[in-house]
């Protein structure tokens, strides 16, 4: 498996401009979650689905964010309008049983690094 | 509140052995998650401890105290490629997990 896949990797952007970050996850994997991290807070859960539908998107700072999965092999991630604080990595990562049982592992993409000028 | 401490930064020599402590406090708790993060690259899976106790996996090693909300990771005979970020991560009551800030480790030969 290619694991998952994020695009674009790198995204440089003007503030007000609208941002599309996309992510594949590994096949057969039911949960998907995004994930944001910075150098001052960290990794932070924006948002998870399960079996395509968000099932938790109290982590989304605000209007501006959105996402979305409209089938079992793919996920955007939409910032509009951005804005120079969203600069940061963006993660997609996806895992079977999400993270609620066991030992589930979540599989990370390599990350979008945006930034918002 | 819930809150994950790890230590900022470590150093430590090649060849040798590093311990890096977690302290948590969660609400509830449903297992414990080690990750390794180098520069610029995801997160990866090292270790998981639901019981207390010790779980060793080749060079790396991870404890769990539950009465004592604490856990570490020990890495053995150091090299040069473990220098990253080690992640530690709690699994809340809620199922949610709940991470640290991450502890960046710096190897000098």
């Amino acid at each position: 498996d290619a694991g998952v896949i994020q695009s674009p990797r790198h995204e440089v952007t003007e503030m007000g401009q609208e941002v599309t970050l996309r992510c594949k996850p590994i096949s057969g994997h039911d949960y998907l979650f995004w994930y944001r991290q910075t150098m001052m807070r960290g990794l932070e859960l924006l948002i998870y689905f399960n079996n395509n539908v968000p099932i938790d998107d109290s982590g989304m700072p605000e209007d501006r964010f959105s996402a979305k999965m409209p089938n079992a092999s793919f996920s955007t991630l939409k910032i509009q309008p951005s804005e120079p604080r969203d600069s940061a990595v963006y993660f997609c990562a996806s895992s079977t049983g999400g993270s609620f049982s066991g030992a589930n592992v979540l599989t990370f993409g390599a990350g979008s690094r945006l930034t918002v000028l | 509140g819930q809150n994950i401490d790890q230590p900022t930064e470590m150093t430590a020599t090649e060849g040798a052995i590093v311990q890096i402590n977690c302290t948590y406090q969660t609400s509830g708790f449903n297992g414990l998650f080690w990750y390794q993060q180098h520069a610029g690259e995801a997160p990866t899976f090292l270790s998981y401890n639901v019981l207390d106790g010790l779980e060793e996996k080749g060079r790396f090693s991870s404890f769990l105290s539950r009465s004592k909300g604490y856990s570490y990771l020990l890495l053995k005979e150091l090299q040069m490629k473990d220098s990253a970020s080690y992640l530690c991560a709690v699994r809340d009551s809620n199922y949610q997990l709940i991470w640290g800030a991450g502890t960046k480790l710096i190897i000098k030969p």
